[in-house]
């Protein structure tokens, strides 16, 4: 079973400021990785999949990196209601798994 | 716009059987060549994926709740379910129903529902 490690667990930052998120498998996942947002009290959203793609709707200031066993979702310059948590997920081994997920919150 | 709505009771005794449903509107839950799943997420924990089925049936279980679960489609009410047998306290959690991507990029959830909330509790 593929475990996801996210770092760091709480991440602060301002607004304007530039949000680097981690995630790493404890093998490789080649680029079948997505990261998701998620809001209090709302369902996941799909911002990134296949590790680069951006999702339906989500804005260029979300871009994903890496493959094999080190990804990065970075937010170039946070917007107010990018304040949330955001999860990885992996489906190269069955079944999909999430990691423990990064709380991004306002500094 | 696919949408996508649980349903079900939020209230499950211990050793019962937790029986949920997901609507699915916008769309035909028969269209294209996606899975559609179960996805659960426990107050102020992660998510873990429960398990999926294709609407000719075919299904796939987490191996961690096989032994529990099933996943049941009825194409005529664009709708999937979830049953999830001897519950205990450790299944509280909010259920998601969820819509895979299309290969290549299945196992990927694009639509998700807003989520309900089982208890587990006599």
């Amino acid at each position: 079973e593929i475990v996801l490690t996210q770092s760091p667990a709480t991440l602060s930052l301002s607004p304007g400021e530039r949000a680097t998120l981690s995630c790493r498998a404890s093998q490789s996942v080649s680029s079948y990785l997505a990261w998701y947002q998620q809001k209090p009290g709302q369902a996941p959203r799909l911002l990134i999949y296949d590790a680069s793609n951006r999702a339906t709707g989500i804005p260029a200031r979300f871009s994903g990196s890496g493959s094999g066993t080190d990804f990065t979702l970075t937010i170039s310059s946070l917007e107010p209601e990018d304040f949330a948590v955001y999860y990885c997920q992996q489906r190269s081994n069955w079944p999909p798994a999430f990691g423990q997920g990064t709380r991004l919150e306002i500094k | 716009q696919v949408q996508l709505q649980e349903s079900g009771p939020g209230l499950v005794k211990p050793s019962q059987t937790l029986s949920l449903t997901c609507t699915v509107s916008g769309g035909s839950i028969s269209s294209g060549s996606y899975y559609w799943s179960w996805i659960r997420q426990p107050a102020g924990k992660g998510l873990e994926w429960i398990g999926r089925i294709y609407t000719s049936g075919s299904t796939n279980y987490n191996p961690s709740l096989k032994s529990r679960v099933t996943i049941s489609v009825d194409t005529s009410k664009n709708q999937f379910s979830l049953k999830l047998s001897s519950v205990t306290a450790a299944d509280t959690a909010v259920y998601y129903c969820a819509r895979e991507m299309e290969p290549p990029s299945f196992g990927m959830f694009d639509y998700w529902g807003q989520g309900t909330l089982v208890t587990v509790s006599s």
